[in-house]
């Protein structure tokens, strides 16, 4: 069983729309959780970062995690064909300073 | 600005040969990153650096290899023993304790 799930997608959905993007895992010693959107060919970029289970809200999106089980979300309201991307989750146990683990990443796309 | 930067952005290297990989980061941060990324298999650790003069590898070691002499700085070789080097590679890092990663924005090495 892989660390962690993540449906790679492509996932379309119309403009405006609100996007739900999903990771699950196994480990339960991850405390911090991330989610990067990559554009093709660059570099991922954090957009949200959470610890614990718990819900955080930044703009037009939010990050809910459930830990109990092993469950992480990522909703996008009034989404954009800018949102068109690869969304990674990412995950972390803490207290170290070794590397994340990584789902596979989901690709949006935004119909104008 | 304060970031990562990754050059150079695309590399051409004939089967064979090494090739050296540049990361910069002006963000003051003590721990740094490679990882690799090919379609459908996400990200990869190959080494990390938490302080000058001192690494580990990571899960895809094999056929890479780095160095720490500056805190600013830490460049990937990419040996000839790596069975299968063409990938884009991201370069990242991390302040202290449990903050998330910071990426470059990647070099895509090709090695016919």
């Amino acid at each position: 069983q892989k660390e962690v799930e993540q449906d790679p997608g492509p996932l379309s959905v119309p403009e405006g729309a609100i996007v739900s993007l999903n990771c699950t895992y196994s480990n339960s010693a991850f405390q911090y959780f991330m989610w990067y959107r990559q554009y093709s060919r660059k570099g991922p970029e954090l957009l949200m970062y959470t610890y614990s289970s718990g819900n955080k809200e930044d703009g037009r999106f939010t990050a809910q995690v459930d830990k109990s089980s092993k469950y992480i979300s990522l909703f996008i309201r009034d989404s954009q064909p800018s949102d068109s991307a690869t969304y990674l989750c990412a995950m972390y146990s803490g207290g170290g300073a070794d590397g994340l683990t990584f789902g596979k990443g989901t690709h949006l796309i935004i119909q104008p | 600005d304060g970031g990562i930067t990754q050059s150079p952005k695309y590399l051409f290297r004939k089967e064979g040969q090494n090739v050296t990989l540049s990361c910069e980061q002006n963000l003051n941060h003590d721990a740094m990153y490679w990882y690799r990324q090919d379609p459908g298999q996400g990200l990869r650790l190959i080494y990390y650096s938490q302080i000058v003069n001192d690494f580990q590898k990571g899960d895809i070691a094999e056929g890479y290899s780095v160095s720490r002499e500056k805190k600013e700085s830490f460049p990937l070789t990419v040996t000839s023993a790596q069975k299968n080097p063409t990938a884009f590679y991201l370069c990242a890092s991390r302040d202290r304790g449990d903050s998330p990663l910071h990426f470059g924005n990647g070099t895509r090495l090709t090695v016919t």
